[in-house]
């Protein structure tokens, strides 16, 4: 069990776009702007995609958009690649100095 | 480029201590704003933040694994440690250590150390 929830497994054709979701609570996702999101190729370290809700990292594609409304952040990937085919995990900072981390989203594209 | 890398014992004996070390290259353990944590990820799972170091060494878990972690740096070193006391099967995974920024994101990684709890 997992403090944020996002679904299991999401997929989609190439050049489509996509949506994974992200919900948490009025103590972490919906109290701050916090939210960072985490690529993972198999056998691969995460790599931070997004932070901060809605910043990309320096060398991030542009494909990738983060958003939050109240306790729901949202991690959007748009023209989809063969290369986005990964474990996608979002994280937020949470009341009492910790950070918590969903339950990750396969994405396979089709 | 930072580096983080880390290092320990790749099999410990269930009720023992799992004991790992992480070595940062081209940064330092010092850096202000700089916290530098654990996280792991069981095998065919979800990773969890297991705790953080700060700058000023001031130290934050995971409350429903506190009461057995503890941090502690080395700035002689540059390294940062994890401690586990009492593990079990459900303390193997791949253990990450990492860098965040403010504790809001992680945006460094180490390869990852696979810990395997066996007797």
């Amino acid at each position: 069990q997992f403090d944020l929830t996002q679904p299991a497994s999401v997929s989609e054709s190439p050049g489509q776009s996509i949506t994974i979701s992200c919900t948490g609570t009025s103590s972490d996702v919906g109290a701050y702007n916090y939210v960072s999101w985490y690529q993972q190729h198999p056998g691969k370290a995460p790599q931070l995609i997004i932070y901060d809700v809605t910043n990309r990292p320096s060398g991030v594609s542009d494909r990738f958009t983060g958003s939050k409304s109240d306790n729901t952040a949202s991690l959007t990937i748009s023209g989809l690649r063969a290369e986005d085919e990964a474990d996608y995990y979002c994280s937020s900072y949470a009341t009492g100095d910790t950070v918590i981390f969903g339950g990750g989203t396969k994405l396979t594209v089709l | 480029q930072l580096q983080l890398q880390e290092s320990g014992p790749g099999l410990v004996k269930p009720s023992e201590t799992l004991s790992l070390t992480c070595t940062v290259s081209a940064g330092s353990v010092r850096n202000n704003n700089l916290f530098w944590g654990w996280i792991r990820q069981p095998p065919g799972k979800g990773l969890e933040w297991i705790g953080s170091i700060s700058y000023t060494g001031s130290t934050y878990y995971n409350p429903t694994i506190n009461s057995r972690v503890s941090i502690s740096r080395d700035t002689s070193k540059n390294q940062f440690s994890l401690k586990l006391t009492s593990v079990t099967a459900a303390d193997t995974a791949v253990y990450y250590c990492a860098r965040h920024t403010a504790m809001t994101r992680t945006d460094y990684w180490g390869q990852g150390t696979l810990v395997t709890v066996s007797s």
